[in-house]
């Protein structure tokens, strides 16, 4: 079946721009995390939605970032007024349920985002 | 402190060898241990899951100490399509996933 996708698969954008980020999780998945990887950084854990609420924002680096999702799938990352700093690539993942143990995260491709 | 460390890399291997990964993290609190497989420009892939009594998976065994705080990877036989980066992942309270940096590993024929 299908995996995880995100779009757009790149973008590059402008210093003070908004953008979007778009993940479809796995038909079915009520969980879905955000994750950043920035370049010598790691996975850094952003948020997740356990169907269409987020209880753990922790994870939002500032308040430039926010996120939402609807209908219990498809879910938007956005961020407002981009520094340069947001460069990096935002992987998009999602579980059947929301996780504990045994519970398998796949991720999507992820976007590559270049704030210039 | 990382909540989760791991070797430093790369590992450069000839093709055959064994090569150990090591993994501390620093939450005892934390519930379930994976280690992720990292390709180029890829996104992450569950390798396998870490169980407290040791799990196998082909070449491929995984260990956790949880009064150490401690995980391993172990990868036998190693094959040229075994280079990849490894990620020693915690679960440390509903679906948030830790990630150690990752150790880049290098198989050479």
């Amino acid at each position: 079946g299908a995996g995880v996708s995100q779009s757009p698969s790149n973008k590059v954008t402008e210093k003070g721009k908004d953008v979007e980020l778009r993940c479809d999780p796995i038909s079915g998945h009520t969980a879905l995390y955000w994750y950043r990887q920035s370049l010598g950084q790691g996975l850094e854990f952003l948020i997740y939605f356990q169907g269409n609420s987020a209880p753990d924002k922790s994870g939002l680096p500032s308040d430039r970032f926010s996120a939402e999702r609807t209908g219990g799938s498809v879910s938007t990352l956005t961020i407002q007024r981009t520094q340069q700093e947001d460069s990096a690539v935002y992987l998009c993942a999602s579980s059947a349920r929301l996780g504990g143990w045994g519970e398998t995260q796949y991720f999507g491709p992820g976007t590559r985002l270049l704030v210039l | 402190r990382k909540e989760v460390e791991q070797d430093p890399g790369p590992f450069n291997v000839p093709e055959g060898a064994t090569v150990a990964f090591n993994c501390t993290y620093s939450n005892s609190a934390s519930q379930s241990f994976f280690w992720y497989r990292q390709d180029c420009r890829k996104e992450p892939k569950l390798l396998m899951s870490v169980y407290s009594s040791g799990n196998e998976d082909g070449r491929f065994t995984a260990q956790l100490n949880r009064a150490s705080q401690y995980i391993s990877l172990l990868i036998r036989d190693s094959k040229l399509s075994d280079s990849a980066t490894y990620l020693c992942v915690v679960n440390k309270e509903g679906g948030k996933l830790i990630f150690g940096q990752g150790t880049e590993l290098s198989v050479k024929p």
